[in-house]
């Protein structure tokens, strides 16, 4: 079983700050399949990046994505109000095939 | 544009089975390219992957569910359904149905999810 483990569990930031996420798997995942995602409250996960680095449809060029083997990244330029959310991260490989990280949450200072 | 909606009862009796459907419209569970998946999320455990089905019939369960898991599709209807059996309180989560690439298996397009709880 490969697991991610995200830290910070949170991040206090404010608008216009820059934030950075860490996803650190357990054993080394292929950079093809690794996925961030956004979730709000009450809401499905919205997928923003996949590949590691690259944007899904519709998703801002202040998100970016970067890393590879065990330790991987997503950046949020310039934090917009409507940015303060969930992320997770998420790989295919190993024994349970998919799996998800804990979670960052990323709140207002 | 790909939509997804789950449906299905909101409340289960333990040792029961849960029974829910996710209807897709915009694309079709009949064509290839995408695993149809099934996810849940509980606060316990966090994101959890199920299981999908792929156009040809395929099932990939997770092992830690294979026992209980039943995931089938019927094309007539652009409909796939999951079926839990013998389920426990652990098994009350959000379930969300979505559609996963099968080159990358990333999860583009969700449903908004269903909340079930499994309780006497």
């Amino acid at each position: 079983e490969i697991v991610l483990t995200q830290s910070p569990g949170t991040l206090s930031l404010s608008p216009g700050e820059r934030a950075t996420l860490s996803c650190r798997a357990s054993q080394s995942v292929s950079s093809s399949y690794l996925a961030w995602y956004q979730q709000k409250p009450g809401l499905a996960p919205r997928l923003l990046i996949y590949g590691a680095s690259s944007r899904a449809t519709g998703i801002p060029d202040r998100f970016s994505g970067s890393g590879s083997g065990t330790d991987f990244t997503l950046t949020i330029s310039r934090l917009e109000p409507e940015d303060f959310a969930v992320y997770y991260c998420q790989q295919y490989g190993g024994s349970l095939r998919l799996t998800f990280g804990g979670g960052t949450k990323v709140e207002i200072k | 544009q790909v939509q997804l909606q789950e449906s299905g009862p909101g409340l289960v009796k333990p040792s029961e089975t849960l029974s829910l459907t996710c209807t897709v419209s915009g694309d079709s569970v009949s064509s290839g390219g995408y695993y149809w998946s099934w996810i849940r999320q509980s606060p316990g455990k966090g994101l959890e992957w199920i299981g999908y089905i792929y156009y040809n019939g395929a099932t990939n369960y997770n092992p830690s569910l294979k026992s209980r898991v039943t995931i089938s599709a019927d094309t007539s209807k652009n409909q796939f359904s999951l079926k839990l059996s013998s389920v426990t309180a652990a098994d009350t989560a959000v379930y969300y149905c979505a559609r996963e690439s099968v080159w990358n298996f990333y999860l583009e397009y969700w449903g908004q999810g269903t909340l079930v709880t499994v309780s006497s």
